[in-house]
């Protein structure tokens, strides 16, 4: 079958770094997506890998190793504003997203 | 990129009416519309997928009958929800695929219905 998994809840200090988890495993794969979602809104794209390694945008980062099935979301420099849940998808052989449950993200002062 | 507008924001409607969510994508042409439904604190649910000019695709278990889907224009996707109840009371979001096969997918405002 078709699984996504991400930590339920994650709790950071404001300046510090990040790093959210996600496992897959899905019926083919194109891709691997990070979706930040704050609470009542849509989600909207933070990154894509498709290749093994780190693309790095800023303060995100996100990793991907395919034959781990492993992937994972680094934020420095937290800020307030980033408290939020972050989803993980997985685009399986016919294109579609596989979406995680999300890590809600709490960040203190 | 791409925008997908989503209306309305927030509906409340009584047990048994039908809410009309609308999605219209603005600056480009999409054939395709995923619809999804999002409880609190969990994931999103793929509902079906509306193509234009055929009939939407529905997942498992997502009632045809109830959850009426018409994909009229390349820029406009509805999803109608039918003699709701207060269970259908969710978040509903839609989201159109960008260009190529893999890019990320565009997604509306979304839509918080209460049914009461």
């Amino acid at each position: 079958g078709q699984n996504i998994d991400q930590p339920t809840e994650m709790t950071a200090t404001e300046g510090a770094i990040v790093q959210i988890n996600c496992t897959y495993q899905t019926s083919g794969f194109n891709g691997l997506f990070w979706y930040q979602q704050h609470a009542g809104e849509a989600p909207t794209f933070l990154s894509y890998n498709v290749l093994d390694g780190l693309e790095e945008k800023g303060r995100f980062s996100s990793f991907l190793s395919r034959s781990k099935g492993y992937s994972y979301l680094l934020l420095k420099e937290l800020q307030m504003k980033d408290s939020a849940s972050y989803l993980c998808a997985s685009m399986d052989s016919n294109y579609q997203l596989i979406w995680g449950a999300g890590t809600k993200l709490i960040i203190k002062p | 990129g791409a925008v997908v507008s989503q209306h309305p924001s927030r509906v409340i409607c009584k047990s048994g009416t039908s809410v009309k969510i609308e999605c219209r994508s603005l600056d480009f042409q999409a054939t395709t519309m995923f619809w999804y439904r999002q409880f609190p604190k969990q994931s999103l649910m793929l509902m079906a997928t509306s193509n234009e000019g055929s009939k939407a695709t529905y997942e498992q278990g997502v009632e045809k009958d109830k959850f009426l889907i018409n994909h009229a224009s390349l820029t406009l996707s509805t999803l109608t929800v039918t003699s709701a109840h207060p269970e259908d009371s969710s978040f509903y979001i839609c989201s159109a695929p960008g260009e190529g096969k893999y890019t990320e997918a565009f997604f509306g405002q979304g839509t918080r219905l209460t049914v009461v």
